[in-house]
Protein backbone atom coordinates (compact mmCIF):
# COMPACT_ATOMS: atom_id res chain seq x y z
CA UNK A 1 0.00 0.00 0.00
CA UNK A 2 1.32 3.06 -0.84
CA UNK A 3 2.56 5.06 2.13
CA UNK A 4 1.02 8.76 3.20
CA UNK A 5 2.36 11.44 5.07
CA UNK A 6 0.21 14.00 6.98
CA UNK A 7 1.37 17.03 9.73
CA UNK A 8 1.43 15.67 13.07
CA UNK A 9 -0.60 18.55 14.45
CA UNK A 10 -3.16 21.73 13.53
CA UNK A 11 -5.25 23.74 15.05
CA UNK A 12 -8.24 25.68 14.26
CA UNK A 13 -10.51 28.05 15.35
CA UNK A 14 -14.07 26.92 16.03
CA UNK A 15 -16.58 27.86 13.12
CA UNK A 16 -13.87 27.93 10.75
CA UNK A 17 -13.31 25.33 8.24
CA UNK A 18 -10.72 22.50 9.14
CA UNK A 19 -8.23 21.74 5.90
CA UNK A 20 -6.11 19.09 6.78
CA UNK A 21 -3.52 18.11 4.19
CA UNK A 22 -2.54 13.91 2.51
CA UNK A 23 0.66 13.54 0.27
CA UNK A 24 0.62 10.32 -1.45
CA UNK A 25 2.99 11.21 -4.06
CA UNK A 26 3.65 7.12 -4.76
CA UNK A 27 -0.21 6.08 -4.82
CA UNK A 28 -1.15 3.48 -7.43
CA UNK A 29 -4.56 3.75 -10.11
CA UNK A 30 -6.70 1.70 -8.05
CA UNK A 31 -5.92 2.88 -4.76
CA UNK A 32 -8.56 4.86 -3.21
CA UNK A 33 -8.11 7.36 -0.17
CA UNK A 34 -9.81 6.84 2.39
CA UNK A 35 -10.09 9.07 5.90
CA UNK A 36 -10.82 8.15 9.58
CA UNK A 37 -11.08 10.00 12.91
CA UNK A 38 -10.45 9.31 16.10
CA UNK A 39 -11.74 10.67 19.05
CA UNK A 40 -9.96 10.24 22.11
CA UNK A 41 -10.36 6.62 23.31
CA UNK A 42 -12.87 5.79 20.98
CA UNK A 43 -12.51 3.34 17.80
CA UNK A 44 -11.46 4.87 14.88
CA UNK A 45 -14.51 6.37 12.47
CA UNK A 46 -15.18 5.92 8.89
CA UNK A 47 -15.03 9.64 7.60
CA UNK A 48 -15.25 9.57 3.61
CA UNK A 49 -13.11 8.13 0.81
CA UNK A 50 -12.82 8.65 -2.91
CA UNK A 51 -10.17 7.33 -5.78
CA UNK A 52 -10.17 10.37 -8.43
CA UNK A 53 -12.91 12.64 -7.75
CA UNK A 54 -13.69 15.23 -4.96
CA UNK A 55 -16.39 14.07 -2.69
CA UNK A 56 -18.83 15.11 -0.02
CA UNK A 57 -21.04 13.62 2.47
CA UNK A 58 -22.71 15.46 5.99
CA UNK A 59 -19.41 14.95 7.54
CA UNK A 60 -16.65 16.63 5.32
CA UNK A 61 -15.07 17.22 1.58
CA UNK A 62 -12.35 15.08 0.50
CA UNK A 63 -10.49 17.33 -2.30
CA UNK A 64 -7.85 15.00 -4.56
CA UNK A 65 -5.64 16.93 -7.05
CA UNK A 66 -6.00 15.62 -10.75
CA UNK A 67 -2.58 13.61 -10.13
CA UNK A 68 -3.67 12.23 -7.35
CA UNK A 69 -0.80 12.39 -5.42
CA UNK A 70 -2.03 14.11 -2.76
CA UNK A 71 -5.37 15.30 -1.17
CA UNK A 72 -7.59 17.44 1.35
CA UNK A 73 -9.85 16.73 3.88
CA UNK A 74 -12.11 19.54 4.72
CA UNK A 75 -14.41 20.11 7.85
CA UNK A 76 -16.27 23.05 6.48
CA UNK A 77 -17.40 24.60 9.82
CA UNK A 78 -15.10 22.81 12.57
CA UNK A 79 -16.81 22.00 16.42
CA UNK A 80 -15.24 21.33 19.79
CA UNK A 81 -16.01 17.78 19.24
CA UNK A 82 -14.19 17.58 15.84
CA UNK A 83 -10.87 17.58 18.03
CA UNK A 84 -9.47 14.00 17.08
CA UNK A 85 -6.36 12.41 15.98
CA UNK A 86 -7.11 12.32 11.51
CA UNK A 87 -5.99 9.49 9.54
CA UNK A 88 -5.30 9.11 5.85
CA UNK A 89 -4.85 5.75 4.36
CA UNK A 90 -4.26 4.62 1.13
CA UNK A 91 -5.19 0.96 -0.07
CA UNK A 92 -6.21 -0.93 -3.27
CA UNK A 93 -10.13 -1.17 -4.14
CA UNK A 94 -9.33 -4.75 -3.89
CA UNK A 95 -7.10 -5.00 -0.27
CA UNK A 96 -9.84 -5.08 2.71
CA UNK A 97 -6.98 -4.32 5.10
CA UNK A 98 -6.19 -0.91 6.36
CA UNK A 99 -2.82 0.41 7.38
CA UNK A 100 -2.85 3.29 10.08
CA UNK A 101 0.11 5.47 10.19
CA UNK A 102 0.07 8.09 13.24
CA UNK A 103 -2.29 10.64 11.78
CA UNK A 104 -2.99 14.43 12.06
CA UNK A 105 -4.12 15.49 16.08
CA UNK A 106 -6.52 18.70 15.11
CA UNK A 107 -7.06 20.65 18.15
CA UNK A 108 -10.17 22.99 17.51
CA UNK A 109 -9.82 26.15 19.78
CA UNK A 110 -12.62 28.03 21.38
CA UNK B 1 -28.17 -1.26 15.53
CA UNK B 2 -25.15 -2.52 17.76
CA UNK B 3 -22.16 -2.37 15.21
CA UNK B 4 -19.28 -3.92 16.80
CA UNK B 5 -19.38 -5.03 20.12
CA UNK B 6 -16.22 -5.98 21.94
CA UNK B 7 -16.15 -7.82 25.93
CA UNK B 8 -15.04 -6.56 28.08
CA UNK B 9 -13.75 -3.02 28.22
CA UNK B 10 -11.42 -3.27 30.80
CA UNK B 11 -9.52 -5.85 31.88
CA UNK B 12 -6.32 -6.54 34.00
CA UNK B 13 -4.01 -9.72 34.31
CA UNK B 14 -1.00 -11.10 35.83
CA UNK B 15 2.03 -11.55 33.72
CA UNK B 16 1.48 -15.50 32.57
CA UNK B 17 -2.27 -15.53 32.73
CA UNK B 18 -4.32 -16.04 29.64
CA UNK B 19 -7.68 -14.48 28.18
CA UNK B 20 -9.86 -14.11 25.64
CA UNK B 21 -11.10 -10.67 24.08
CA UNK B 22 -14.67 -11.33 22.46
CA UNK B 23 -15.88 -9.60 19.51
CA UNK B 24 -19.47 -9.73 17.61
CA UNK B 25 -21.10 -7.58 14.84
CA UNK B 26 -24.45 -7.72 13.65
CA UNK B 27 -24.20 -6.29 9.99
CA UNK B 28 -23.72 -9.43 8.25
CA UNK B 29 -19.76 -8.40 7.59
CA UNK B 30 -17.68 -10.73 5.69
CA UNK B 31 -14.46 -9.49 7.02
CA UNK B 32 -12.83 -9.03 10.52
CA UNK B 33 -9.98 -7.58 12.29
CA UNK B 34 -8.11 -6.92 15.53
CA UNK B 35 -6.19 -3.91 15.89
CA UNK B 36 -4.01 -2.67 19.03
CA UNK B 37 -3.44 0.65 19.76
CA UNK B 38 -0.43 1.58 22.18
CA UNK B 39 0.24 5.23 23.94
CA UNK B 40 0.31 8.13 20.78
CA UNK B 41 0.65 5.03 18.30
CA UNK B 42 -1.52 4.40 15.16
CA UNK B 43 -3.45 1.40 15.00
CA UNK B 44 -1.29 -1.97 14.21
CA UNK B 45 -2.95 -4.69 12.44
CA UNK B 46 -2.95 -8.14 14.85
CA UNK B 47 -4.93 -10.71 12.96
CA UNK B 48 -7.74 -10.34 10.69
CA UNK B 49 -10.24 -12.77 9.13
CA UNK B 50 -11.17 -12.29 5.12
CA UNK B 51 -14.38 -14.17 5.65
CA UNK B 52 -15.82 -17.10 7.67
CA UNK B 53 -13.25 -19.78 8.06
CA UNK B 54 -10.22 -18.00 6.80
CA UNK B 55 -7.54 -15.99 9.52
CA UNK B 56 -4.35 -14.83 8.55
CA UNK B 57 -1.49 -12.68 10.82
CA UNK B 58 -1.33 -8.90 10.47
CA UNK B 59 1.57 -7.11 11.59
CA UNK B 60 1.91 -7.94 14.96
CA UNK B 61 0.81 -11.40 15.64
CA UNK B 62 3.47 -12.62 18.19
CA UNK B 63 1.55 -13.79 21.19
CA UNK B 64 -1.75 -14.10 20.07
CA UNK B 65 -3.84 -16.63 18.56
CA UNK B 66 -7.95 -16.16 16.71
CA UNK B 67 -11.09 -17.97 15.79
CA UNK B 68 -13.41 -16.25 13.72
CA UNK B 69 -16.11 -18.68 15.52
CA UNK B 70 -19.00 -17.74 12.85
CA UNK B 71 -19.81 -15.05 10.55
CA UNK B 72 -20.46 -12.44 13.57
CA UNK B 73 -17.66 -13.64 15.88
CA UNK B 74 -14.06 -13.29 15.94
CA UNK B 75 -12.33 -13.63 19.22
CA UNK B 76 -8.71 -12.89 20.43
CA UNK B 77 -6.50 -15.21 22.50
CA UNK B 78 -3.95 -14.03 24.79
CA UNK B 79 -2.24 -17.34 25.79
CA UNK B 80 0.33 -16.25 28.24
CA UNK B 81 -0.06 -11.80 28.90
CA UNK B 82 2.98 -10.29 28.94
CA UNK B 83 3.51 -6.79 30.27
CA UNK B 84 4.40 -5.77 26.50
CA UNK B 85 1.20 -6.42 25.66
CA UNK B 86 -0.80 -4.03 27.92
CA UNK B 87 -2.76 -1.64 24.85
CA UNK B 88 -6.29 -0.94 23.59
CA UNK B 89 -7.93 -3.70 21.29
CA UNK B 90 -9.43 -3.03 18.66
CA UNK B 91 -12.25 -5.19 16.59
CA UNK B 92 -13.52 -4.03 13.19
CA UNK B 93 -15.54 -5.38 10.49
CA UNK B 94 -15.98 -4.91 7.11
CA UNK B 95 -17.30 -5.96 3.92
CA UNK B 96 -14.61 -7.62 1.29
CA UNK B 97 -15.67 -4.74 -0.93
CA UNK B 98 -16.46 -1.88 1.51
CA UNK B 99 -17.78 1.55 0.39
CA UNK B 100 -18.16 2.93 3.93
CA UNK B 101 -14.80 1.46 5.36
CA UNK B 102 -14.67 -0.08 8.76
CA UNK B 103 -16.86 0.33 11.71
CA UNK B 104 -15.03 -0.45 15.08
CA UNK B 105 -15.60 -1.37 18.21
CA UNK B 106 -15.22 0.90 21.38
CA UNK B 107 -12.19 -1.26 22.55
CA UNK B 108 -10.70 -3.28 24.85
CA UNK B 109 -8.23 -1.76 27.79
CA UNK B 110 -5.87 -4.46 29.08
CA UNK B 111 -2.86 -3.94 31.35
CA UNK B 112 -0.94 -6.83 32.58
CA UNK B 113 1.07 -6.34 35.14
Amino acid sequence: DAKTTQPTSMDCAEGRAANLPCNHSTISGNEYVYWYRQIHSQGPQYIIHGLKNNETNEMASLIITEDRKSSTLILPHATLRDTAVYYCIVRPGSNYKLTFGKGTLLTVNP
Amino acid sequence: NAGVTQTPKFQVLKTGQSMTLQCAQDMNHNSMYWYRQDPGMGLRLIYYSASEGTTDKGEVPNGYNVSRLNKREFSLRLESAAPSQTSVYFCASSEIRDSYGYTFGSGTRLTVV
